[in-house]
């Protein structure tokens, strides 16, 4: 079964309006780590932004911020003021943990296209 | 600091080959994982490597195997390739088993 889930494969945003880029995810952990990652054409995952299970307050980063909603399940990327650096492909991702180590769990990606 | 770094950087080899990848971690890192990127889908996890052993495997199959030297660089080793193998390998190291990824920027192998 599919744990992140990404509905939207390709997006459009004008130059400097904002955009949300929608993330379900699906865990029976109480405790879990939801990321963002930007990856531009050269490949490198950059990452942007984290939200603990248990923080309290959405998290922000600069011209980031993730809309939290953990009844639901999402995780939204929030862009404020999109820069046309910002074209690149994002991904989701939810962490998993056990007593042997960690590992991520991606989402299928939606690319980002910012429009002069 | 140095970053996460991996070599080569592109890759072309043929159905039935093997191939090496090579990943050195981030300065102070000590665990290893590797991913799996087909064109148009999201990374999936290979196994993370600490302490020089397997500590967690994904679902591949045995032809992917793996190695972490005493500096904690490691290698991935794919063996009998195949069309499907053709993908962007990510390398992410971490501050032990569970700390914070920090990505490398992959090694693109193409199997022909």
């Amino acid at each position: 079964a599919q744990k992140i889930t990404q509905t939207q494969p390709g997006m459009f945003v004008q130059e400097k309006e904002a955009v949300t880029l929608d993330c379900t995810y699906d865990t029976s952990d109480q405790s879990y780590g939801l990321f963002w990652y930007k990856q531009p054409s050269s490949g490198e995952m950059i990452f942007l932004i984290y939200q603990g299970s248990y923080d309290e307050q959405n998290a922000t980063e600069g011209r980031y911020s993730l809309n939290f909603q953990k009844a639901r399940k999402s995780a939204n990327l929030v862009i404020s003021a999109s820069q046309l650096g910002d074209s690149a492909m994002y991904f989701c991702a939810m962490r998993e943990v056990d007593n042997y180590g960690q590992n991520f769990v991606f989402g299928p990606g939606t690319r980002l296209s910012v429009l002069p | 600091d140095a970053g996460v770094t991996q070599s080569p950087t592109h890759l072309i080899k043929t159905r039935g080959q093997q191939v090496t990848l090579r990943c050195s971690p981030k300065s102070g890192h000590d665990t290893v994982s590797w991913y799996q990127q087909a064109l148009g889908q999201g990374p999936q996890f290979i196994f993370q490597y600490y302490e020089e052993e397997e500590r967690q495997r994904g679902n591949f199959p045995d032809r992917f195997s793996g190695h972490q030297f005493p500096n904690y660089s490691s290698e991935l080793n794919v063996n009998a390739l195949l069309l499907g193998d053709s993908a962007l390998y990510l390398c992410a190291s971490s501050l032990g088993r569970w700390g914070f990824q920090f990505f490398g920027p992959g090694t693109r192998l193409t199997v022909l």
